[in-house]
């Protein structure tokens, strides 16, 4: 079965700062991931997603991820944090054909120090 | 556009009550998600429907929770009767279609609180 664990359940950056949020995947089949963003009481929003195409995937608000299938890993990284980046974000996994079962990590919140 | 819709947005209740959630998805996407996130557990995909047709209701706890999607536009997550344990933030998403890489689009959710 297909999941996906983030490791490290809060993050505390300075603002300026790199961000760095780690997301492991297992799968047996090529897999489809996704990072979504959680801001204070609201709903989740997909910054990015890997579907095949190119390992380097560029989302919005400046974040990036990269699929290594070596590594069994797709980090999301941002060069340089906003305070407005502060917010939670979860990690997801899709196995191809599986109708659009997501299956998300436990999320890691992100704090960004002025 | 205006996004997923989920009412009520706060819903405070006594154990033993009936709790009715709403949702409405977005005007043309076929498929419907219900999720639940709690601190200990995390996000929990609850039933997914393609087509107003329920495909997999594995993560529905127990009987005491149902879910009904009468038309395209509509879907209800009914929990009856309410326990404490079922407090928790409350998500509908839905998709334009069941493919796998298609992005799923949430609402703002419902939290319960059942005392």
């Amino acid at each position: 079965a297909q999941s996906v664990t983030q490791l490290g359940s809060h993050v505390s950056v300075s603002e300026g700062a790199l961000v760095l949020l780690r997301c492991n995947y297992s799968s047996s089949v090529p897999p489809y991931l996704f990072w979504y963003v959680q801001y204070p009481n609201q709903g989740l929003q997909l910054l990015l997603k890997y579907t095949s195409a190119a390992t380097l995937v560029k989302g919005i608000n400046g974040f990036e991820a990269e699929f290594k299938k070596s590594e069994t890993s797709f980090h999301l990284t941002k060069p340089s944090a906003h305070m407005s980046d502060a917010a939670e974000y979860f990690c997801a996994v899709i196995t191809s054909g599986s109708q659009g079962n997501l299956i998300f990590g436990k999320g890691t919140k992100l704090s960004v120090k002025p | 556009d205006a996004g997923v819709i989920q009412s009520p947005r706060h819903e405070v209740t006594e154990m033993g009550q009936e709790v009715t959630l709403r949702c409405k998805p977005i005007s043309g996407h076929n498929s419907l998600f219900w999720y639940r996130q709690t601190m200990m557990r995390g996000l929990e995909l609850l039933i997914y429907f393609n087509n107003n047709v329920p495909i997999d209701d594995s993560g529905m706890p127990e009987d005491r929770f149902s879910a009904k999607m009468p038309n395209a536009s509509f879907s209800t997550l009914k929990i009856q009767p309410s326990e404490p344990r079922d407090s928790a933030v409350y998500f509908c998403a839905s998709a334009e279609r069941a493919r796998s890489y298609n992005e799923q689009f949430f609402g703002p959710g419902t939290r319960l609180t059942v005392l």
